[in-house]
């Protein structure tokens, strides 16, 4: 979706890397939300943000930390960068639509973790 | 825990036949549940909700059922069509609790000609 747009699309580094992944939304949603997905694994939720400088951990957040200074984005830091980090990330934005929070998601960031 | 689960890893249905996907979760505090589709090298799209209130919504050729005492729903696509082969993710949501959105492992669907 042209309102969510995930950076970088692909990235290969280093074990023990920091990493950023940014996610950038123009539709003004409050909330947002990081997603990896692993085979065998579907999408599990690592952290997630219900307003500006509002984030809360989600299933897998052991290893990452987030940030949110302004609607418009969310990133996605790991620190130290492990293998076991690889994965395809995605981030989505929603609000409450007629009760249910339904989330666009961005196109995904495939991240690789050497 | 896994709070939402789908059990079926995949599933392959003739063209023009009815395709059921199930989702069962474990959680009674869930108030919505949704439904994503996913190609690959995309990003999982909305395709229907229900209410926890609620035991059936219909959209179009999707259609969501609810039962909430066997802690249980499915999605029914009616005819099935060579564009739903996909992966189909079911979703949950507790909004009185907290502002997860807890989603199942998934299940590809694979329409046969």
């Amino acid at each position: 979706d042209a309102g969510i747009t995930q950076s970088p699309r692909h990235k290969v580094t280093e074990t023990g890397t920091p990493v950023t992944l940014r996610c950038h939304q123009t539709e003004n949603h409050r909330y947002m939300y990081w997603y990896r997905q692993d085979p065998g694994h579907g999408l599990r939720l690592i952290h997630y943000s219900y307003g500006v400088k509002d984030t809360d951990k989600g299933e897998v957040s052991d290893g990452y930390s987030v940030s949110r200074s302004k609607t418009e984005d969310f990133l996605l830091t790991l620190e130290s960068a492990t293998s076991s980090q690889t994965s395809v990330y995605f981030c989505g934005a929603g609000g409450l639509s007629s009760g249910a929070n339904v989330l666009t998601f961005g196109a995904g960031s495939r991240l690789t973790v050497l | 825990d896994q709070q939402v689960k789908q059990n079926s890893p995949s599933l392959s249905v003739q063209e023009g036949r009815i395709s059921i996907l199930n989702c069962d979760y474990t959680n009674s505090m869930f108030d919505y549940f949704l439904w994503y589709k996913k190609y690959p090298a995309e990003g999982p799209t909305f395709l229907i909700s229900i209410s926890s209130i609620k035991d059936k919504n219909e959209d179009g050729r999707f259609t969501v059922f609810l039962n909430k005492s066997a802690k249980h729903l499915s999605l029914h696509i009616v005819p099935s069509q060579p564009g739903d082969s996909a992966v189909y993710f079911c979703a949950a949501s507790a909004e009185t609790r907290d502002d997860k959105i807890i989603f199942g492992k998934g299940t590809r669907l694979h329409i046969l000609p």
